[in-house]
């Protein structure tokens, strides 16, 4: 089955600064890619995904690029602020849908103000 | 719309005892999944249910059974709980295959401790 990994587990970031997480798949046939955001006792949610047909996908401050080659996704987050503070988790799917997603372990990612 | 809500929030159970988690979405959903949340493992899938009347085991199916009698319900029982099935469980539910499909919508979470 699909494996995936997520690095790092914990990100610190000033306020303003960038912040990237990047997870890597083991199964080339993975064709949608999805990031969901938690936060504190909250429920996860999706917050931006790609699939396998497109290299870089963009939404306000936050993005994801997909290399299928080096079975790798990254999110970047850009001019982070306090409420980006989250559990962030990558997922790969084998049938473009939820059905069969995988999830990395996730990211605790703190900006500090 | 409540989307996907979650009962009971909390429980605590002895080893050896039953409990049922119940979902519930009013989204029209084909598709639910029960998830679990450990520390550092991130969301582990138990078992799925493609439609009414159909359930299929996850990446962690084992000590759990589900039933998905109503569309909008989908039921996760433990049998008799054990001490490594303490964990926050989550429940979710997308739409059917297809472009736009790939969304989950989780409910809120059940914490539940095994002593």
């Amino acid at each position: 089955g699909e494996n995936v990994e997520q690095h790092p587990s914990t990100l610190s970031v000033q306020e303003g600064d960038s912040a990237v997480i990047k997870c890597t798949y083991s199964d080339s046939a993975s064709n949608y890619f999805p990031w969901y955001k938690q936060e504190l006792g909250k429920r996860p949610q999706l917050i931006i995904d790609i699939r396998s047909n497109v290299g870089e996908k963009k939404d306000q401050r936050i993005a994801v690029t997909l290399n299928k080659t080096a079975k790798h996704f990254s999110l970047h987050i850009t001019e982070t602020q306090p409420e980006d503070s989250a559990v962030y988790f990558c997922a790969a799917s084998l049938s473009g849908s939820a059905r069969q997603l995988t999830f990395g372990s996730g990211t605790q990612l703190t900006v500090l103000p | 719309n409540a989307g996907v809500t979650q009962t009971p929030k909390f429980r605590v159970l002895k080893t050896g005892q039953s409990m049922t988690l119940l979902c519930a979405q009013d989204m029209n959903h084909e598709y639910m999944y029960w998830y679990r949340q450990d520390p550092g493992m991130g969301l582990r899938l138990i078992h799925y249910s493609v439609g009414e009347g159909t359930t299929a085991k996850g990446e962690v199916p084992d000590g759990y059974n589900v039933s998905r009698l109503k569309k909008q319900n989908f039921l996760l029982g433990l049998e008799s709980a054990a001490p490594s099935q303490t964990s926050v469980y989550f429940c979710a539910s997308s739409l059917a295959g297809g472009a736009n499909t790939g969304e989950l919508f989780f409910g809120e979470g059940s914490r539940l401790t095994v002593l």
